[in-house]
């Protein structure tokens, strides 16, 4: 089976701009998580969605948002993009939504110029 | 925040020798988690060991917690080249969502 992939795999953004990233669970995972991690830390939590309804927010600002499809794909978009928006987005599946061992996608490298 | 602290920050040994981590975590935890982290790529989940378990085995890891002392620690026997990598323990909060250490970085030297 397939894992978890994620598109693009790099990005570069001028700040102010909008981005958009995509993740597709392994098949039959209906739990979604996205997570940032800024080089040299660990991963920073900030949604999770599960069977199509947001089940947690980090403590990200609302130019953050994300959404669940009916296929359980996830995006994640950020908008008004600063510097510090610059990092590793990781996505993450897993069956159900209660801290279950995750399965995590190789990320998206946002880039901000 | 970061609910475990991982220590040391980063270590750097010879192929063949045992590497230790651990974590440290504030809070009452259901169960505490370890992965593995390749530079530039996604993690990998190598083990969870229960509120209720001691000691967990997977192949040359060995994971212990001590609950009291709300700590564990990663035990990597006989180290490969290929086991250089970042290691993070992660451990859910109360709304289910995994809080993350930040990490210690393995160096395995041939």
């Amino acid at each position: 089976d397939a894992g978890v992939t994620q598109s693009p795999t790099h990005l570069i953004k001028t700040r102010g701009q909008q981005v958009t990233l995509r993740c597709s669970p392994i098949s039959g995972h209906k739990s979604v998580s996205w997570y940032q991690q800024v080089l040299g830390q660990g991963p920073q939590f900030i949604f999770q969605y599960y069977e199509k309804e947001e089940r947690g927010r980090g403590n990200f600002p609302d130019r953050f948002s994300a959404r669940q499809f009916p296929n359980y794909s996830s995006e994640l978009n950020v908008n008004a993009l600063l510097l510090g928006d610059s990092a590793l987005y990781l996505c993450a599946s897993s069956y159900s939504f209660v801290a279950q061992p995750q399965h995590f996608g190789d990320g998206t490298r946002l880039s901000i110029l | 925040s970061q609910q475990g602290e991982e220590d040391p920050q980063a270590l750097s040994i010879q192929e063949g020798e045992n590497a230790t981590m651990n974590c440290s975590y504030k809070t009452s935890i259901n169960n505490l988690q370890w992965y593995r982290q390749n530079s530039g790529r996604g993690l990998v989940h190598l083990i969870l060991i229960r509120s209720n378990e001691r000691e967990k085995h997977s192949g040359r890891l060995r994971v212990t917690l001590d609950t009291s002392k709300k700590s564990s620690s990663l035990l990597i026997t006989a180290s490969r080249a290929a086991d250089t990598a970042s290691y993070f323990c992660a451990t859910p909060d109360s709304n289910y969502q995994l809080i993350w250490g930040a990490g210690t970085k393995l160096i395995i030297k041939p």
